[in-house]
């Protein structure tokens, strides 16, 4: 059981908008920076999201973040067949001291 | 450019110990620490701990809390992670990351399997 709450599944059409959310509380995601990263089975994982909605060089404009209290939110607009991925958030937890990653949500481009 | 190259895959009896190496390169090493993140089949991304290159601060996931050690030589700008008293449960796919505040950077993953 992860700490972030992520859904397990999320799909959509090419060309679509898809949002994929992260919910935590007050010690991780209430009081840190949310990352985003995306996952493909026997690949690294890849840094999508940083500080909550900041894209390193490289990771095209489609891909934003957001942050509202105590959850965070994945948005992929202009979907694209190659986004079909694993998708985590990660946070910081105060409590535990460490940081902590969602369950990771399974995005399928229909 | 910056690269991470990890050690092979390993096979470990239960008990035994593993070490896997992260060489790290294309960057100043001691600017950035170096953080451990596994992967068990079926499972999601788990963080480990966390070793500055600076200066050997470490800081480990509760869970692993005196069962890895993770060590740093800067000579070879390498990073190393030994985990001990293995399971099946350990069976996973082992990376290091550049902490850049979030791990811009990843090495390409060590399978380990420890057969139950």
């Amino acid at each position: 059981q992860s700490v972030l709450t992520q859904p397990p599944s999320a799909s959509g059409t090419p060309g679509q908008r898809v949002t994929i959310s992260c919910s935590g509380s007050s010690a991780n995601i209430g009081s840190n920076f949310v990352s985003w990263y995306h996952h493909l089975p026997g690949m690294a994982p890849k840094l999508l999201i940083y500080r909550g909605n900041q894209r390193p060089s490289g990771v095209p404009d489609r891909f934003s973040g957001s942050k509202s209290g105590t959850s965070a939110s994945l948005a992929i607009s202009g979907l694209r067949s190659e986004d079909e991925a694993d998708y985590y958030c990660a946070a910081w937890d105060d409590s535990l001291s460490g940081l902590v990653f969602g369950g990771g949500t399974k995005l399928t481009v229909l | 450019q910056v690269q991470l190259v990890q050690s092979g895959p390993e096979v470990k009896k239960p008990g035994a110990s593993v070490k896997v190496s992260c060489k790290a390169s294309g960057y100043t090493f001691a600017t950035y620490g170096i953080t451990w993140v596994r992967e068990a089949p079926g499972q999601g991304l788990e963080w480990m701990g966390w070793i500055s290159a600076y200066n050997g601060d470490t800081k480990y996931a509760q869970k692993f809390q005196g069962r890895v050690t993770m060590t740093t030589d800067t000579s070879t700008t390498t990073v190393y992670m030994e985990l001990r008293s293995l399971t099946s449960d350990d069976t996973a796919v082992y990376y290091c990351a550049r902490d850049a505040s979030a791990y811009d950077y990843w090495g390409q993953g060590t399978l380990v399997t420890v057969p139950s």
